[in-house]
């Protein structure tokens, strides 16, 4: 099956820097690549996505590039705000498949 | 815009003791996904439902059995509870057999066992 590896498990950044979550993944069928945000006692909340036909995705503050031949994705954000502070999880799915394996999570600090 | 509903949101449950955790997709939603967070971890899959029917299974236990209903709500049901089903479990529904897009999860639910 999937395995998805997620680092750095921890990053803090001054306000304003930019932040950058890294994701490698083994199984070259998928071809989804989605990261949500995670609140203290919520759930995870998707913010940006990418599909194998794409290499870059941005919105915002927030982009996502992806490295099919490396099987590696990443998040970066730029401008951090202190409300950017969470855990981050990257997440893959396999075509064939319908539920996410999710990488073991980032926890972002923005110090002010 | 309606999101997926879980109840309740804490549970405190003693060892052997069973639970019952309540999900309500998204409306027209028709897949739903259970996922397990323990402490510190990554959601862990553990069973999803697609047209009321068993899709996937993920590392569910033995006892724990999930059932999804005509109005497309699931029920996660957690029996002889042990110290370690404590976690935030979550909900997430989507559309379709073959989701092509990430899944929208609920607030989740506590629970603790004491």
């Amino acid at each position: 099956g999937e395995n998805v590896e997620q680092h750095p498990s921890t990053l803090s950044v001054q306000e304003g820097d930019s932040a950058v979550i890294k994701c490698t993944y083994s199984d070259s069928a998928s071809n989804y690549f989605p990261w949500y945000k995670q609140e203290l006692g919520k759930g995870p909340q998707l913010i940006i996505d990418i599909r194998s036909n794409v290499g870059e995705k941005k919105d915002q503050r927030i982009a996502v590039t992806l490295n099919k031949t490396a099987k590696h994705f990443s998040l970066h954000i730029t401008e951090t705000q202190p409300e950017d502070s969470a855990v981050y999880f990257c997440a893959a799915r396999p075509g064939s498949a319908r539920q996410l394996t999710f990488g073991s999570g980032t926890q972002l600090t923005v110090l002010p | 815009a309606a999101g997926v509903i879980q109840s309740p949101r804490h549970l405190i449950k003693e060892k052997r003791e069973t639970a019952t955790l309540k999900c309500y997709p998204i409306p027209r939603h028709d897949t739903v996904y259970w996922y397990q967070q323990g402490p510190g971890q990554d959601p862990q899959f553990l069973i999803s439902f697609y047209e009321k029917m068993q899709s996937d299974k993920g590392s569910i236990p033995d006892r724990f059995s999930a059932q999804q209903f005509s109005d497309y709500h699931s029920e996660l049901n957690m029996s002889s509870l042990e110290l370690g089903d404590s976690a935030l479990y979550f909900c997430a529904s989507s559309l379709g057999r073959y989701p092509t897009d990430g899944y929208t999860f609920g607030s989740g639910t506590r629970l603790t066992v004491v």
